[in-house]
Order: C-alpha cells, then structure tokens, then sequence
C-alpha cells in the first residue's frame, strides 16, 4: 500500500497563476484533509471531506476551492495564488471514527512569487 | 473555539528523559492526540488519550487529566533520531476536527 500520496512535491507560482494539489489514498478512508503548515506554526485546517462529493471549510479557507469526486482521491485548487500562501501543504486521510488517526502525506511546498 | 500551548523547544541528551507538555482550553473535548514530525517529513500518529491516565507505547507514553486540561508526551531512552517536532492536538464536540498545537521542537545531542 502506498497510503497517502501527493503530488507535486514543490511547486513555483507567480502571483494570479493557477493550480491543483492532488491527494490519492489507498486505505479506502472515509475522511480526507488539506492543511497548511507554516513555520512555528502547527498545521492548520482549510478544507475536510467526510465522503465522497462532500466537501468541507475548516479553519483556513479562504482562497481555496476543493473536489473529491472520488472516494480515494482529493484535490486543492488555487483559482488566483497569493504570496500568502506560500507553505507546506499536507493531505492527510482517516476513518470517520477515528479522526484522531489520521495518515499524512508527504506535503507540497508551494512557493508564490 | 479552542487553544492549545506548548513549550516551543526542549533539549536533552541521549538516553535521558524528556516530558513534552501541551495545555489546551476548549468546550467539549473527545481527547488528546500526539503526532511527530521530522524535518522535511510529514506529521506520523504516536498517541490518543480518550481517557485520562497513562498510555504506554513502547519508549513512548502520553499522559491526560481531563480536570486539568493538561496532558504530556514521555520520551524514555532517547534517541537520536527522536529529534523531531512534536504536535499535541484536540477534538472538540463543536468544530469536531483536530487543531494542532504550534509544536514543540525536541533537539537530542550526543
């Protein structure tokens, strides 16, 4: 099993460019999330999904869209990128009862300019 | 909403014994998790504390009083490759997802 896998792994954006972070998982998990890690900064909620073509905001949203038209699969959209988000971001996958488990991939570190 | 606080760096030599803290301050709370990260790496599951007490997991232990709302990681035996970031995190009954805490920094010399 290859558990969570993400791609890219780093990434360069100019300002108002476009793109789409990828998640798979092969654990058949209910539950899927996108954070966001920062430095000196634990990570950071902005977008769950409990099933598939469900989605959810979390703690940080704003500027994020999200699809997960596949149970295994969960995708992060920048529509516009903003040198604010530059970070880590890292996809992460559980049971839904057992939230407190939860499986991470390797992150994406997205550089704006 | 909730809060969580831990002690941003700790240090200690092999083999010793290290006590990472977390505080935290929420309304309706399922429990306390830990997760470990290493440079570069992504965050891996140690611990959950559904029930206050002691939990053992080989040289790792974590620890939760509900009336305190205080609970704490255990390293025994240090090693090495123990240097990581360490992240205590909380389940509450109104956001109903995990927030972390800003990390604590465990640095393991010789």
């Amino acid at each position: 099993n290859a558990g969570v896998t993400q791609t890219p792994k780093f990434r360069v954006l100019k300002t108002g460019q476009s793109m789409t972070l990828l998640c798979a998982q092969d654990m058949n998990h209910e539950y899927m999330y996108w954070y966001r890690q920062d430095p000196g900064m634990g990570l950071r909620l902005i977008h769950y999904s409990v099933g598939e073509g469900t989605t959810a905001k979390g703690e940080v949203p704003d500027g994020y869209n999200v699809s997960r038209l596949k149970k295994q699969n969960f995708l992060l959209g920048l529509e516009s990128a903003a040198p604010s988000q530059t970070s880590v971001y890292f996809c992460a996958s559980s049971y839904g009862t057992a939230q407190e488990t939860q499986y991470f991939g390797p992150g994406t570190r997205l550089l704006v300019l | 909403g909730q809060s969580l606080e831990q002690p941003s760096e700790v240090t200690a030599v092999e083999g010793a014994i290290v006590q990472i803290n977390c505080t935290y301050q929420t309304s309706g709370f399922y429990g306390l998790s830990w997760y470990q990260q290493h440079d570069g790496g992504a965050p891996t599951f140690l611990s959950y504390n559904a029930l206050d007490g002691l939990e053992e997991t080989g040289r790792f232990s974590s620890f939760l009083s509900r009336s305190d709302s205080y609970g704490y990681l255990l390293l025994q035996e240090l090693q090495m490759k123990d240097s990581a970031s360490y992240f205590c995190a909380v389940r509450n009954t109104g956001f109903q997802k995990l927030v972390f805490g800003t990390g604590t920094r465990l640095l393991v010399s010789p």
